[in-house]
């Protein structure tokens, strides 16, 4: 079973670098992975597709700032200069059979 | 410029029906799948339902699947939710969401503003 797994919380300073995490269940450490941006009280924004090759594609308009990169199984949305604007809940999302996924979200403080 | 407006969102008892409708602009909507997301009050994103570009193929979540049915009709470049037999627990924001291509399974790149589902006595 296809199960995506994010840390509840994460925090970082303003101007600095933040790295979240997007675990895929075993045997499928091949997934190609999404992440969206979510900020308080607004819909979800796609921010990037990430594949397991290193290749991905970003949404209109995100900032060069947000990148992604993976390791195994876990894919890093990783986000520097970190803005006030930044604080937001990021969910991963995936896909298998006719299925989509979401990780329970991770919420970024911007301290 | 890509658009996509949910309506049809409300106040609806328990075991009632309601019907939700994404209309879409700014792009070639037969091209591309389609899926329906919701999000509880204070909860996480939760998939609902997916149809491929053509309208021949779909899919559900288990939470819904029996009561509610997707549909499209490229021809009013507008995706629909039927939902029946509604619950409590389907209480939610519910949005549409573009897929990047055609089949059901990709990234969603383009997201509706939502429309708000309330089951309740």
């Amino acid at each position: 079973q296809l199960v995506v797994t994010q840390s509840p919380s994460a925090s970082a300073s303003l101007g600095a670098s933040v790295k979240l995490t997007c675990t895929l269940s075993s045997g499928h450490s091949t997934y190609a992975i999404a992440w969206h941006q979510q900020q308080p009280e607004k819909g979800p924004r796609y921010l990037m597709k990430f594949n397991s090759d290193g290749s991905h594609s970003k949404g209109d308009g995100i900032p060069d700032r947000f990148s992604g990169s993976s390791s195994g199984a876990e894919r890093y949305l990783t986000i520097s200069s970190l803005q006030s604007e930044d604080e937001a809940d990021y969910y991963c999302q995936t896909w298998v059979s006719g299925i989509q996924v979401f990780g329970g979200g991770t919420k970024l403080t911007v301290l | 410029e890509v658009q996509m407006l949910e309506s049809g969102g409300g106040l609806v008892q328990p075991g009632g029906s309601l019907r939700l409708s994404c209309a879409a602009s700014g792009f070639t909507f037969s091209s591309y799948a389609m899926s329906w997301v919701r999000q509880a009050p204070g909860r996480g994103l939760e998939w609902v339902s997916a149809i491929s570009g053509s309208g021949g193929s779909t899919y559900y979540a288990d939470s819904v699947k029996g009561r509610f049915t997707i549909s499209r009709d490229n021809s009013k470049n507008t995706l629909y939710l039927q939902m029946n037999s509604l619950r409590a627990e389907d209480t939610a924001v519910y949005y549409c969401a573009k897929t990047g291509r055609a089949h059901a399974l990709d990234a969603f790149d383009i997201w509706g503003q939502g429309t708000m589902v309330t089951v309740s006595s």
